[in-house]
């Protein structure tokens, strides 16, 4: 059974660090992988998807990487600022289909991050 | 991007009564739908998946008779949570994917309901 894990579950930065959020996972037949962003009493923002033959995605600020073989993915996050406080999720796509010909995506526990100006 | 709606995105009920979320898809046809629950600060836990005109798949543990869903066209779908209790209290949100772009899902902005 695929289990998503999460590290740190919260941080807290100050304005313009670096950091790096961490995402593991128990199975290595993924699809995918997808990095979302949820701000408080929110839905989801996706932020990066990273295919199972990919190693990492770019976006502006944010850089997602992937180790299929080793069951982890990164989010580095440059020059953080104080819009960047949400908590970000990771998910993976398993690379099986239900009996009902659908795919699940199972979540990671998140990450609460807070940069403070 | 495609763009999910979540109706309505927030709703008080007494316990016992029944609420009806609806899920759209604004401006695609979304051949899959999923419904989520997050309990608060934990993650999305995957309730069901429905497909246009067919019965939704309830994940293990998820009561169908419970949480009644309806995926009535390629634009709507329904979660029906009958007869509330209090530990319904939950943020639901959907997700829709569609065939043109079936790498993704695209997320609507959930539902908060409080059951008193």
């Amino acid at each position: 059974k695929q289990e998503v894990t999460q590290i740190p579950a919260a941080l807290s930065v100050p304005e313009g660090e670096n950091l790096v959020l961490n995402c593991s996972f128990t199975d290595s037949a993924i699809y995918n992988l997808q990095w979302f962003r949820q701000d408080p009493g929110k839905g989801l923002t996706s932020l990066l998807l990273i295919q199972s033959s990919q190693r990492e995605q770019t976006s502006g600020r944010l850089n997602a990487s992937l180790d299929k073989s080793s069951g982890r993915s990164t989010l580095y996050i440059a020059a953080s600022q104080p819009g960047d406080s949400a908590t970000y999720l990771c998910a993976v796509r398993e690379l099986t289909t239900t009996t009902s010909g659908t795919y699940k995506y199972i979540f990671g526990t998140g990450t609460r991050l807070k940069v403070l100006a | 991007g495609a763009v999910v709606s979540q109706h309505p995105s927030w709703v008080i009920c007494k316990s016992g009564t029944s609420v009806k979320i609806e899920c759209r898809s604004l401006d695609f046809q979304a051949t899959t739908m999923f419904w989520y629950r997050q309990f608060p600060k934990q993650s999305l836990m995957l309730m069901a998946t429905s497909n246009e005109g067919s019965k939704a798949t309830y994940e293990q543990g998820v009561e169908k008779d419970k949480f009644l869903i309806n995926h009535a066209s390629l634009t709507l779908s329904t979660l029906t949570v009958t007869s509330a209790h209090p530990e319904d209290s939950s943020f639901y949100i959907c997700s829709a994917r569609f065939e043109r772009s079936p790498y993704e899902q695209y997320f609507g902005p959930g539902t908060r309901l409080t059951v008193t």
